[in-house]
């Protein structure tokens, strides 16, 4: 299948700081991106779709301006959290679809820890 | 979005196949349905998907009612590599809007 990479794959930072995380297609075209958040023992949540060179579209109770998504290439999509505090410790999931085809693609995620 | 129910846990003897129900009775016609799985601190990995014919791949088969609300997952023969969460989703939207809504998904153990 289709690759999809995600860096840091871990990554510390300092309350109050930003962090941004890279999603990357390496073998396609992604025309859509999505990001989910999974807090252990749970399921996966959709927090953004992104589609290539337009604004994301932000699920239901999902602060756009704290979780910035920008997906300015066809092969590259980031997720900014900004202003970053413990509580957004948690496994941040890209993925990847392009467009026709029937699949989306995941990245190995990014597991954030705020101290 | 059609939401989908899947038993929370399941065991399995290796070797022995694997049947992963999923409930999805508010899919509507056009809503194709779609299993990944994630082992552990993993990305999820795409397995299978339809719409309401049976299909097989490499890895599995995916069965769906006549009626659509329900399929099942079978994983033929089940190795210890198989234990992971694996999720029944229903891909919400329409062409270039479609988005995969995770459920709560059922931890398959394989047992040697």
């Amino acid at each position: 299948g289709a690759v999809v990479s995600q860096h840091p794959s871990r990554v510390i930072c300092k309350s109050g700081t930003s962090v941004k995380i890279e999603c990357r297609s390496l073998d396609f075209q992604a025309t859509t991106m999505f990001w989910y958040r999974q807090f252990p023992k749970q399921s996966l949540m959709l927090m953004a779709t992104s589609n290539e060179g337009s604004k994301a579209t932000y699920e239901q109770g999902v602060e756009k301006d704290k979780f910035l998504i920008n997906h300015a290439s066809l092969t590259l999509s980031t997720l900014t959290v900004t202003s970053a505090h413990p509580e957004d410790s948690s496994f941040y999931i890209c993925s990847a679809r392009e467009g026709g085809s029937t699949e989306a693609f995941f990245g190995q995620g990014t597991r954030l820890t705020v101290v | 979005d059609a939401k989908t129910t899947q038993p929370p846990s399941m065991d399995c003897a290796e070797g022995r196949a694997a049947n992963l129900p999923c409930n999805h009775s508010t899919i509507s016609g056009n809503e194709y349905v779609y299993w990944y799985r994630q082992i552990h601190s993993q990305g999820p990995q795409y397995i299978i998907h339809g719409l309401k014919n049976n299909e097989t791949n490499e890895m599995a088969s995916l069965i769906i009612t006549e009626d659509r609300k329900s399929s099942t997952l079978i994983l033929p023969h089940a190795t210890l590599r198989d234990t992971a969460v694996y999720y029944c989703i229903v891909r919400a939207g329409w062409a270039g809007t479609y988005k995969y809504i995770f459920g709560t998904g059922t931890r398959l153990k394989v047992l040697a």
